[in-house]
Order: C-alpha cells, then sequence, then structure tokens
C-alpha cells in the first residue's frame, strides 16, 4: 500500500490554465521531492524539498512553483499550462538521511495539456 | 558527462535467462547502491541496495558494486515476463540519488 499518494493520477488541461498538482506522505518524511518524466525517458529533478518551509530548484528548469507548509504535503503549481508541461509528475520523499531506505515514489500524475 | 551511465535498450531476452543490467559512475564519494524497477506508467520502487563494494543476493536478484572500476551490475536469474520493465540505478552519498537514465527491459515467454 502507497505512503505517498498524487492527485490526480491524470490530468488533461487546456494552455493557460493555473493547475495544482497535489503530493502526500504519511511517513513523516523530512526530504520531498518532484520530478519530471517523458514516457521512456530519465527522470529530472525539477524541486526539492528539506523540511517545512524549505524549497530548492532542481537541475531541471522548470516553470513550475511548490510550497512546504506541512510536512506531509508538497504540492506544485503551473501558473499558465502550456502544451510543452505534458510529462508525467512524480513525487517522492525521503527520511532525513537518504542511506539505505532511498525514496519512495508516489504513482505519479499524468499531465497532458492542449 | 552524466555521473551515472546507463544503456537505455532496449534489452530483449527470453523467459528464463540470466539478465545483466550495469551502470557505471563517476562520483567517488557515493556509498550506497541503489535499483529501483518501474513498470511502464508507474513510479519506480525500490528493489535493493548494496552498501559500498561486494554483493548482495534477494531471491533471483543479486547486485553488485565495483568501487575500485565505478561499475555497478544488477543481475536477474530465471527472468520472468514479470520482470518486464525499466531498471535504473541509483548511487548516492548519504544526500540525494543520482539517478541512470535506467534500461528497459523486455522479457519474452
Amino acid at each position: 500500500e502507497a505512503d505517498i499518494y498524487q492527485t490526480p493520477r491524470y490530468l488533461v488541461i487546456g494552455t493557460g490554465k493555473k493547475i495544482t498538482l497535489e503530493c502526500s506522505q504519511t511517513m513523516g518524511h523530512d526530504k520531498m521531492y518532484w520530478y519530471q518524466q517523458d514516457p521512456g525517458m530519465e527522470l529530472h529533478l525539477i524541486h526539492y524539498s528539506y523540511g517545512v518551509n524549505s524549497t530548492e530548484k532542481g537541475d531541471l528548469s522548470s516553470e513550475s512553483t511548490v510550497s512546504r507548509i506541512r510536512t506531509e504535503h508538497f504540492p506544485l503549481t503551473l501558473e499558465s499550462a502550456r502544451p510543452s508541461h505534458t510529462s508525467q509528475y512524480l513525487c517522492a520523499s525521503s527520511e532525513g538521511g537518504v542511506g539505505r531506505y532511498g525514496y519512495t515514489f508516489g504513482s505519479g500524475t499524468r499531465l497532458t495539456v492542449v | 558527462q552524466k555521473e551515472v551511465e546507463q544503456d537505455p535498450g532496449p534489452l530483449s531476452v527470453p523467459e528464463g535467462a540470466i539478465v545483466s543490467l550495469n551502470c557505471t559512475y563517476s562520483n567517488s564519494a557515493f556509498q550506497y547502491f541503489m535499483w529501483y524497477r518501474q513498470y511502464s506508467r508507474k513510479g519506480p520502487e525500490l528493489l535493493m541496495y548494496t552498501y559500498s563494494s561486494g554483493n548482495k543476493e534477494d531471491g533471483r536478484f543479486t547486485a553488485q558494486v565495483d568501487k575500485s572500476s565505478k561499475y555497478i551490475s544488477l543481475f536477474i536469474r530465471d527472468s520472468q515476463p514479470s520482470d518486464s520493465a525499466t531498471y535504473l540505478c541509483a548511487p548516492h552519498a548519504g544526500n540525494m540519488l543520482t539517478f541512470g537514465g535506467g534500461t528497459r527491459l523486455m522479457v519474452k515467454p
């Protein structure tokens, strides 16, 4: 049973709309991450957080923003969706020291912008 | 050059074959070496990990690390169609995982 939840699983939305992808975890993990992954392609880190009120940009430039007001919640927002944002977005979390447990991933949100 | 390199495949094998999946890396500080499995349209799931050099076995899966050559391997014995997925190596030095690009494996019945 997944301990990290992403909603919605699938989203089709028009260009210019504002959207928020939700991610919640019940494990009390301090660290959370957002990855973008096109089909058959590698993972790209777009945002991460080491705790409440801490957010950092990842390796891939992204027009999205994130917030971390509560430990368990790490939403990602696109102010104005474009077709180039069409992709799968994966949320993950980990303990303070990544150690032997690595990351736990959610099932992802598949976003299509038309 | 990327910190972690993986052959993207696809690698196609018949059911029952022994599969070898490999990664090379450049960061000598890596201490944990993780393998993730990702089924189509799903998030990656942790398959197994190895700490430092050596081998680790878990059922049909064996992970192997050679730190002297910076080479990571995952062996799958008696491969099954259900093993068809993308396998990502992900070493780290205790802070953040560095993912390889993944190797797509197809096991044909």
